[in-house]
């Protein structure tokens, strides 16, 4: 069955450094997204993007983030200069035009240090 | 409460035993969705629910949903060890695509 991947599972780095995530979506799939969750916490979106745009974007979703589909497999989220409070799960989604279904990927656990 | 508050947070029985979560929400919504999460994996989509719609069923779980009330019930019956994670709520709003999701119940079952 098609599932989402995420890279690094794990990502540790210094503050101020700036660090890339990645997806790939599932291959079908038009609309993707970003989301986080701190330990303990819920899990809150960051920004949604369809058609080489970003169609939504939350509170969180500052300038010191963005997103990319740098060719037709792979999803991005960048943080330019990371804080410690950017330490937490970030999840990769991705859902059919016709559905409301959203798969996740596993994950990528960022530390920052 | 936020958008999404599922209670109780935490619930433990034994196998067999049915598990009831209840989630609350704010705003009139396109959809909820179930999804699992087990200890720091990532979040298995379970069962969506629409606005028009009451119940819904998909093997041991059964969703309902009452929008005048604006709530949702999670029940997974028959309950087994494997069962043992995080259930939240999430839902969708009219007009967007994004998920709002809830704190969680942290479902514990026991042999």
């Amino acid at each position: 069955e098609p599932e989402v991947t995420q890279t690094p599972s794990h990502q540790v780095t210094q503050m101020g450094q700036e660090v890339i995530l990645r997806c790939v979506p599932i291959s079908n799939h038009l609309y993707f997204y970003w989301y986080r969750q701190i330990l303990g916490q819920k899990v809150e979106f960051l920004v949604s993007f369809y058609n080489n745009e970003i169609s939504e974007k939350s509170e969180i979703f500052d300038d010191q983030f963005s997103v990319e589909r740098p060719d037709g497999s792979n999803f991005t989220l960048k943080i330019r200069s990371t804080k410690l409070e950017d330490s937490a799960m970030y999840f990769c989604a991705s859902s059919e035009p016709s559905s409301d279904t959203q798969y996740f990927g596993p994950g990528t656990r960022l530390t920052v240090l | 409460s936020q958008q999404g508050e599922e209670d109780p947070q935490a619930l433990s029985i034994q196998e067999g035993e049915n598990a009831t979560m209840n989630c609350s929400y704010k705003t009139s919504i396109n959809n909820l969705q179930w999804y699992r999460q087990n200890s720091g994996r990532g979040l298995v989509h379970l069962i969506l629910i629409r606005s028009n719609e009451r119940e819904k069923h998909s093997g041991r779980l059964r969703v309902t949903l009452d929008t005048s009330k604006k709530s949702s019930s999670l029940l997974i019956t028959a309950s087994r060890a494997a069962d043992t994670a995080s259930y939240f709520c999430a839902t969708r709003p009219w007009g967007y695509s994004t998920l709002t999701f809830g704190k969680g119940t942290m479902l514990l079952v026991s042999p």
